[in-house]
């Protein structure tokens, strides 16, 4: 079945360091990839995604492409703020007879000290 | 930019109590999902709805829970009675081209 992985948090880092959260995924075919961020008590809002091999998907200086040969969409960005402390969900999307379905890792609690 | 509606966001309640909750999509998504999602994981579905009809409720814990979108627009997520366990975050999604766009989410204590 479709699985995705994702480094183990938590994660602690310096204001400005820069930010690599990996992600790499199991599935048939050419799934959609996704990162959604959680800010706490709120929902998930997405981040980001790639429909294709090779795309690269950016938003608010984050940036994460889908490598087909690595299986990966891992989640950068070069200068981490405290406003980025949250929880960042890889995950990817399939169609399963007709219907999308999202496959979540387990989510990555980062926080950025000053 | 359109969003998804939940309500309530907070709602506390003493367990064998019944609780409801409500979501309206973005106008136009046809597809709309319920999500839990207890502290410190990730959410995962309960329910997927295709315009008014239900396309999987296999992780739904049918005895206590139900989910209705009669009109094929909002709908409402049922538990009764609830139980300690249920605690968690209460997601609604909908999707339009294979992207699920997340409403606030209601969080339930169940005392």
């Amino acid at each position: 079945g479709n699985s995705v992985t994702q480094m183990e948090g938590p994660v602690t880092l310096s204001e400005e360091a820069f930010l690599t959260i990996n992600c790499t995924y199991t599935a048939t075919g050419y799934p959609s990839l996704f990162w959604y961020v959680q800010y706490p008590g709120e929902g998930l809002q997405l981040l980001l995604k790639a429909t294709k091999a090779d795309d690269k998907g950016s938003n608010k200086g984050f940036e994460a492409t889908y490598r087909k040969e690595t299986t990966s969409f891992h989640l950068e960005k070069g200068s981490v703020q405290v406003s980025d402390s949250a929880v960042y969900f890889c995950a990817l999307s399939k169609m399963n007879f007709g219907n999308e379905k999202l496959t979540f890792g387990t989510g990555t609690r980062l926080t950025i000290i000053p | 930019e359109a969003e998804v509606a939940q309500s309530p966001r907070y709602k506390i309640t003493e367990k064998s109590q019944a609780v409801a909750f409500w979501c309206d999509p973005i106008s136009g998504h046809a597809t709309l999902y319920w999500y839990r999602q207890i502290l410190g994981q990730g959410p995962e579905l309960l329910v997927q709805f295709q315009d008014e009809s239900v396309v999987d409720d296999s992780q739904l814990p049918k005895d206590r829970f139900s989910a209705e979108r009669l009109k094929g627009v909002d709908s409402t997520l049922k538990i009764q009675p609830a139980e300690l366990g249920d605690s968690a975050m209460y997601l609604c999604a909908s999707s339009f081209q294979e992207t699920q766009y997340f409403g606030p989410g209601t969080r339930l204590l169940v005392l």
